[in-house]
C-alpha cells in the first residue's frame, strides 16, 4: 500500500449506530486530519493530530471522536449521528505541521446516515 | 463575505480548449496559493503550488496569483477528457504555520471528447 488508505470507503449506518472510520498513511509523515467534504460547500477541517497529539478541534460535535493511536494511523469513532452528517470524510496527511500546505488526501469514507 | 469565493460550475468544455478556473479571496493575509483536483471518488490531489504573486507552469497547467487583485487563476491548455475532474483551491496565510488552509467549493469541470 502506497499513499493515504482509508476504509471503509462506503458506509451506511442508522442514527442509533456506532461505526469508525479508519485511515492509514505509508508516508512516513507526522502530521494527519481529517476533513469533511458535502455537497456544494468547501472542505471543512475537523481535527489535527501532530505526533499522536491532538492539536486541532474545530468545534466538531461530540458525536465525532478521533483517536490517533501512532503516526500513521488514525480513526475516527461515530456514534448517535444525524443525517446531516452524511458526507465523504476525508483522511490527509503532511509531514509536520510545518508542511500542511502540501497534504496528501486518501481517497474518502462515502458515509450515508439513515 | 466568504473567505474564499469559487464558482462551483459545472463548467463543460469541448477537448482541446483551454480552461480558466477561478477563485477570489478577501484575506490579505493569504500567501501561499494551491489547486488540488479531485477525481470522482477519489480524494484530493495537489496540482499546483505557488508561493505569493506570479505566475507557476508546469505542463499544460499555469498558475496564476493576483495579490492585489485577491484573484488566483487556474489555466489547462489543450484540455483532455483525462482532465475532467473537480477543482479546488486552497490558501493559507504562513508557511505550514497555525493557521489552517481555507477551501474554496471546488469547480467540476467536464472535458467532452
Amino acid at each position: 500500500e502506497t499513499g493515504v488508505t482509508q476504509t471503509p470507503r462506503h458506509l451506511v449506518m442508522g442514527m442509533t449506530n456506532k461505526k469508525s472510520l479508519k485511515c492509514e498513511q505509508h508516508l512516513g509523515h507526522n502530521a494527519m486530519y481529517w476533513y469533511k467534504q458535502s455537497a456544494k460547500k468547501p472542505l471543512e477541517l475537523m481535527f489535527v493530530y501532530s505526533l499522536e497529539e491532538r492539536v486541532e478541534n474545530n468545534s466538531v460535535p461530540s458525536r465525532f471522536s478521533p483517536e490517533c493511536p501512532n503516526s500513521s494511523h488514525l480513526f475516527l469513532h461515530l456514534h448517535t449521528l444525524q443525517p446531516e452528517d452524511s458526507a465523504l470524510y476525508l483522511c490527509a496527511s503532511s509531514q509536520d505541521l510545518r508542511g500542511r500546505d502540501e497534504q496528501f488526501f486518501g481517497p474518502g469514507t462515502r458515509l450515508t446516515v439513515l | 463575505q466568504k473567505e474564499v469565493e469559487q464558482d462551483p460550475g459545472p463548467l463543460s468544455v469541448p477537448e482541446g480548449a483551454i480552461v480558466s478556473l477561478n477563485c477570489t479571496y478577501s484575506n490579505s493575509a493569504f500567501q501561499y496559493f494551491m489547486w488540488y483536483r479531485q477525481y470522482s471518488r477519489k480524494g484530493p490531489e495537489l496540482l499546483m503550488y505557488t508561493y505569493s504573486s506570479g505566475n507557476k507552469e508546469d505542463g499544460r497547467f499555469t498558475a496564476q496569483v493576483d495579490k492585489s487583485s485577491k484573484y488566483i487563476s487556474l489555466f489547462i491548455r489543450d484540455s483532455q477528457p483525462s482532465d475532467s475532474a473537480t477543482y479546488l483551491c486552497a490558501m493559507g496565510d504562513t508557511q505550514g504555520g497555525s493557521e489552517k488552509l481555507v477551501f474554496g467549493k471546488g469547480t467540476k469541470l467536464t472535458v467532452n471528447p
